[in-house]
């Protein structure tokens, strides 16, 4: 299958650094992505849907000069949170949809491993 | 609007007994797509099953299984001799149709925590 992957899995910061998380598609081509947000043990938030070369769509209630997103090519995305705080930590999980070809299933998201911030 | 219900928050069986998660969805849109994520304790998001809402067909895949049933709007998942290796959160989604016009976006339910007890 179709493979994604978030680079760092894990970073700690201090209060008011900004951190930079990115997702690759590794073997197929996104022109969506979309990024989440968990807490400790609770479901994913969809925070933010990203489309490549244009603005991304933000969810109700997610600050979009708090978490940047950019979505500069079909393979990567990046969201960078600004001048983070404790609240901020959290695990972080992208995914890129794949529209298939005739090896891999059409119209599949795949999800990336996560990136798990802590910000002290 | 949407919304994906899953009732267990948490479910603790015996090796080898059979299990089986709880999902009800809502959605207003007739056609969707429902999704099982398993969640290990790793973190990574692996997928297990995607079902189009025009096939109710239930599915069996080694010891999972899934019983989609439209009337109920259920979608419950049934693991069969559970193993240890099982023990996770299970996520149960839902994703209205997609086109090449739309970005439809996965909801998901708040999860069921499986233990799966030696």
């Amino acid at each position: 299958g179709a493979v994604v992957s978030q680079h760092p899995s894990w970073v700690i910061c201090k209060s008011g650094t900004s951190v930079k998380i990115e997702c690759r598609s590794l073997d197929f081509q996104a022109t969506t992505m979309f990024w989440y947000r968990q807490f400790p043990k609770k479901s994913l938030m969809l925070m933010a849907t990203s489309n490549e070369g244009s603005k991304a769509t933000y969810e109700q209630g997610v600050e979009k000069d708090k978490f940047l997103i950019n979505h500069a090519s079909l393979t990567l995305s990046t969201l960078t949170v600004t001048s983070a705080h404790p609240e901020d930590s959290s695990f972080y999980i992208c995914s890129a949809r794949d529209w298939g070809n005739g090896e891999r299933p059409t119209d599949t998201q795949y999800f990336g491993p996560g990136t798990r911030l802590t910000v002290l | 609007a949407q919304k994906v219900t899953q009732a267990q928050t948490e479910i603790s069986v015996v090796e080898k007994e059979d299990v089986t998660l709880d999902c009800v969805y809502e959605t207003r849109d007739t056609t969707y797509y429902l999704f099982w994520y398993k969640q290990p304790p790793s973190g990574e998001l692996v997928f297990l099953i995607r079902r189009n809402s025009f096939d109710e067909q239930n599915e069996i895949s080694g010891r999972y299984s899934w019983n989609f049933q439209k009337s109920t709007s259920s979608f419950n998942f049934t693991i069969t001799a559970s193993q240890v290796v099982d023990s996770a959160v299970y996520f149960c989604a839902l994703s209205e149709r997609w086109s090449m016009n739309r970005d439809d976006k996965i909801i998901f339910g708040k999860g069921t925590r499986l233990h799966i007890l030696p």
